[in-house]
């Protein structure tokens, strides 16, 4: 059983054009991420949802929305996609309440956007 | 603000030689968490340890080490007779504050390349 699971793995696309990219986790975390690694392999933070609510929201254009519709899920939607939007996207999970906390975070196998 | 530096961009040895990835990190913050995750060629990444800012232990596992100095702000990672799968990007990340609502900061990675 995937821990944290992303779907698609491979999306390529046209400028313009909106897409999702969707995850998962069946770890009973709390709290999910969306990180963003660029060509150079930058890994940095997009989203943070714990228990359903947006807990950080970086610098992140507004054509990007996340969307919780339970702990266990996350989704990313990318509005009139740009050449520069091409990157790997992870989901991940951590368990950040009760007890035991996991401040170490559970990656996704990761989304490769291209955008034509 | 948080910052971590992976000083070291690509590292490149033969196998069953010892190799050390550097990491120096910081931060305003009394408690905090230093991570170090790897990236194999297939993309997925992959938790190693987790360390928060009162156990200065060093730990081993297996050919795995990591040394833990506060006084230097450093947490680096030596691997032990390296083998070609060693090979990978490998990231240093930091998390601070008391309350769970924080993020993992990366380093920008340090890639790893084992030849037989």
């Amino acid at each position: 059983d995937t821990a944290v699971s992303q779907t698609p793995k491979y999306l390529v696309t046209q400028m313009g054009n909106d897409k999702s990219i969707k995850c998962e986790q069946n770890l009973g975390h709390d709290t999910m991420y969306w990180y963003k690694q660029d060509s150079k392999k930058f890994l940095k933070i997009m989203f943070s949802y714990n228990n359903k609510e947006l807990i950080i929201n970086e610098t992140v254009p507004n054509r990007f929305s996340p969307k919780s519709p339970d702990k266990a899920h996350l989704n990313l939607h990318i509005n009139s996609l740009e050449l520069g939007d091409s990157a790997v996207y992870f989901c991940a999970s951590s368990q950040l309440g009760g007890n035991p906390t996991t401040r170490e975070l559970f990656f996704g196998e990761g989304s490769r956007l291209t955008v034509l | 603000a948080q910052k971590v530096t992976q000083a070291q961009t690509e590292i490149s040895v033969v196998e069953k030689e010892d190799v050390t990835l550097d990491c120096v990190y910081e931060t305003r913050d009394t408690t905090y968490y230093l991570f170090w995750y790897k990236q194999p060629p297939s993309g997925e990444l992959v938790f190693l340890i987790r360390r928060n800012s009162f156990d200065e232990q060093n730990e081993i596992s297996g050919r795995y080490s990591w040394n833990f100095q506060k006084s230097t702000s450093s947490f680096n990672f030596t691997i032990t007779a390296s083998q070609v799968v060693d090979s990978a990007v490998y990231f240093c990340a930091l998390s601070g504050g008391r309350s769970g609502y924080s993020t993992l900061t990366f380093g920008k990675g340090t890639m790893l390349l084992v030849s037989p």
